[in-house]
């Protein structure tokens, strides 16, 4: 079954520094990976995603995620934090065998930017 | 595009009154979802549909719960009979299959408050 994980609830940084969301993720073939942010009251947004090629993906915002087939992991980085980068963040994973869409979210990870 | 359009955005009723949440997709995408999101249980994939026939429901808590999709931009999520424990946010999103843009848009969410 696939899964996915984000081992912080919470990450504090400050405005300026360099910022890392963790994610990693369990499934059976090849997944397809994305990260969405979520605003206060709002629905989610999609940031990036990585479904084949380079393993360093660039989205939106400034923010970026590596692949790492070996340790499964989809971490999402940003090298110097706004504190309008301040939300909820959801790493997915879907397993792209079979035409399936179905797409499993993580229990997200609320960051903190303090100016 | 005015993207995903869910309506209401707020719903306060009392336990045992029937439900009906809309969601209106993104025009020409051929893929919807029904999520909730609680602090509990984070966002959780209820239903989706492929050219308005349900894939896979396995997520509907219980046979309260039902979802309809009657044409490609109309869709349904009624509960009957609304219980306490069903308060929560219910987000829409819709996504279109070929060239690898499986990236969902979400709808500004349903806020349900069951008394």
């Amino acid at each position: 079954a696939q899964s996915v994980a984000q081992p912080e609830d919470q990450v504090n940084v400050a405005e300026g520094n360099p910022l890392t969301v963790k994610c990693t993720y369990s499934v059976s073939g090849n997944p397809y990976l994305f990260w969405y942010v979520q605003y206060p009251n709002r629905g989610l947004q999609f940031l990036l995603k990585y479904i084949t090629g380079d393993n360093l993906v660039k989205g939106s915002y400034g923010f970026e995620a590596e692949f790492n087939k070996s340790q499964t992991s989809f971490h999402l980085k940003k090298p110097s934090a706004l504190v309008s980068d301040s939300a909820l963040y959801f790493c997915a994973v879907r397993d792209n065998r079979a035409g399936g869409f179905k797409t499993i979210f993580g229990a997200g990870t609320r960051l903190f930017v303090k100016a | 595009d005015a993207g995903v359009i869910q309506s209401p955005r707020h719903e306060v009723t009392e336990m045992g009154q029937e439900v009906t949440l809309r969601c209106k997709p993104i025009s020409g995408h051929d893929y919807l979802f029904w999520y909730r999101q609680t602090m509990m249980r984070g966002l959780e994939l209820l239903i989706y549909f492929n050219n308005n026939v349900p894939i896979d429901d396995s997520g509907m808590p219980e046979d309260r719960f039902s979802a309809k999709m009657p044409n490609a931009s109309f869709s349904t999520l009624k509960i009957q009979p609304s219980e306490p424990r069903d308060s929560a946010v219910y987000f829409c999103a819709s996504t279109i299959t070929g060239g690898g843009a499986q990236t969902q848009y979400f709808g500004p969410g349903t806020r349900l408050l069951v008394l």
